[in-house]
């Protein structure tokens, strides 16, 4: 597709149970990023890959996050055990691999934790 | 670390008047982006303009411009004729190039505009 693709594009899960959330960037998009934004919250950053690179994992809030990302293609943000604080909206983003373009969101994934 | 700050959680404006929403960030880098975005309730971000460190010019788009002052690590954004559709949440944004290698995108935490009809 055109854009960042972000599924799905809600989910509703029960405490303690594990969610995956899926990202696929734009074609050609080195840069990729997951934000957390809670409601009426700004952009909470959680991990950023850049190529090969090791990614930027410093934004993750607890051992229960990890993220994946295989090359330059899909994402997967994993939520373990998860609980009520983790309700938020995720966003990912994707751009080239200069550092003047524009990063391009997904619509994001609303998780609600029940 | 570096650090995005927006001191101003909301501001209200009058249809076709200007408006200014103020950001203001933390570097010990020299070569950096700063990007204004913009979340309108549809929840999709929207690249409004940026603006490179090394250019003193400040950055236009249409109706919207930026006050870049490097040395104050101030980057302002200023509406001009607002309209109704420049409701929205706005978020000012950091990037580091450092070495010319893309660095983490970073946000504050957005300012709400209302548009007063």
């Amino acid at each position: 597709g055109a854009g960042v693709s972000q599924s799905p594009s809600n989910k509703v899960t029960e405490k303690g149970k594990d969610v995956e959330l899926r990202c696929d960037p734009i074609s050609g998009h080195t840069a990729l990023y997951w934000y957390r934004q809670r409601l009426g919250q700004g952009l909470e950053f959680l991990i950023y890959f850049q190529g090969n690179s090791a990614p930027d994992k410093s934004g993750l809030p607890s051992d229960r996050f990890s993220a994946e990302r295989t090359g330059e293609s899909v994402s997967t943000l994993t939520i373990q055990r998860t609980q009520q604080e983790d309700s938020a909206v995720y966003l990912c983003a994707s751009s080239l691999r200069d550092a003047n373009t524009e990063a391009f969101f997904g619509q994001g994934t609303r998780l609600t934790v029940v | 670390a570096q650090t995005v700050t927006q001191s101003q959680p909301e501001m209200s404006v009058q249809e076709a008047e200007t408006v200014t929403l103020s950001c203001t960030y933390d570097t010990s880098e020299s070569d950096y982006y700063l990007f204004w975005y913009k979340q309108p309730p549809s929840r999709q971000m929207i690249l409004v303009i940026r603006q490179e460190a090394y250019k003193q010019q400040n950055a236009t788009e249409n109706r919207f411009s930026v006050n870049f002052q490097k040395a104050a690590k101030s980057f302002s954004l200023k509406i001009s004729d607002s309209q109704l559709g420049d409701a929205a949440m706005y978020f000012c944004a950091y990037r580091s190039n450092y070495g010319g290698s893309q660095g983490n995108l970073i946000f504050g935490k957005g300012t709400k505009l209302s548009v007063k009809p």
